[in-house]
């Protein structure tokens, strides 16, 4: 079974410039979070959807982030404009219900750095 | 109060010894309890589930829950220098599973 996949896994810009994050979950997978890590801190939840739907996104910056999700696979994080502090690893995970429990699986990730 | 509490080490331990994790929560809601493995510039690895009060055992590493006391742990057997990594418990919620990341422990295992 093929893991959660994401890209790029590197990404260098300069603040107020655009980037965009793509993620493909694992096949099956209704779930999808997008997660940002700074370093030093344990992932912070950006925002989760349930197939095509959005079920939290309370610590989204919504005047800078946004995301989607189409058809329910898929799912793109856009940043715009960036800022200095945006500087962190961003983290796709996704999970389905197996026997009533969710487990979370990880994608490895885009470093992005904002000078 | 942080929703999730962990000491942020680095904890130290001899190679062959048990190295213990320890991890506070204060949504006294959480029903399911994750251990995750992050060595580093690697993204989260999932290592350990645990969903009800007790002791859940898988290989060398054994997951404590203590719901009433809203503490849960995870034990090392026989410490390997590549158990060396950054150890982040993450309880859950039930319903759509939303998951709270502590900071994690560092844990250094000495050769």
């Amino acid at each position: 079974e093929a893991g959660v996949a994401q890209s790029p896994r590197y990404k260098i810009i300069e603040k107020r410039q655009s980037v965009a994050f793509w993620c493909n979950p694992i096949s099956g997978h209704a779930t999808l979070y997008w997660y940002q890590q700074i370093l030093g801190q344990g992932p912070k939840l950006l925002i989760q959807f349930q197939n095509n739907g959005v079920v939290d996104d309370s610590q989204l910056p919504k005047d800078r982030f946004s995301a989607e999700r189409l058809k329910g696979v898929d799912s793109t994080l856009k940043i715009q404009p960036a800022k200095l502090e945006d500087s962190a690893v961003y983290l796709c995970a996704s999970s389905r219900r197996d026997r009533g429990k969710y487990e979370q699986y990880f994608g490895p990730g885009t470093r992005l750095t904002v000078t | 109060q942080k929703e999730v509490e962990q000491n942020s080490g680095p904890l130290s331990v001899p190679e062959g010894a048990i190295a213990s994790l320890n991890c506070t929560y204060s949504d006294r809601g959480s029903q399911s309890f994750f251990w995750y493995r992050q060595y580093s510039g690697k993204s989260p690895e999932l290592i350990m589930s645990i969903y009800s009060n007790g002791d859940k055992e898988d290989g060398r590493f054994t997951a404590q829950l203590n719901k009433a006391s809203q503490y849960v742990s995870l034990l090392i057997r026989d410490s390997q220098p590549s158990d060396s990594a950054t150890y982040l418990c993450a309880p859950a919620r039930e319903g759509y599973q939303k998951v709270t990341f502590g900071t994690g422990t560092k844990l250094q295992v000495i050769p």
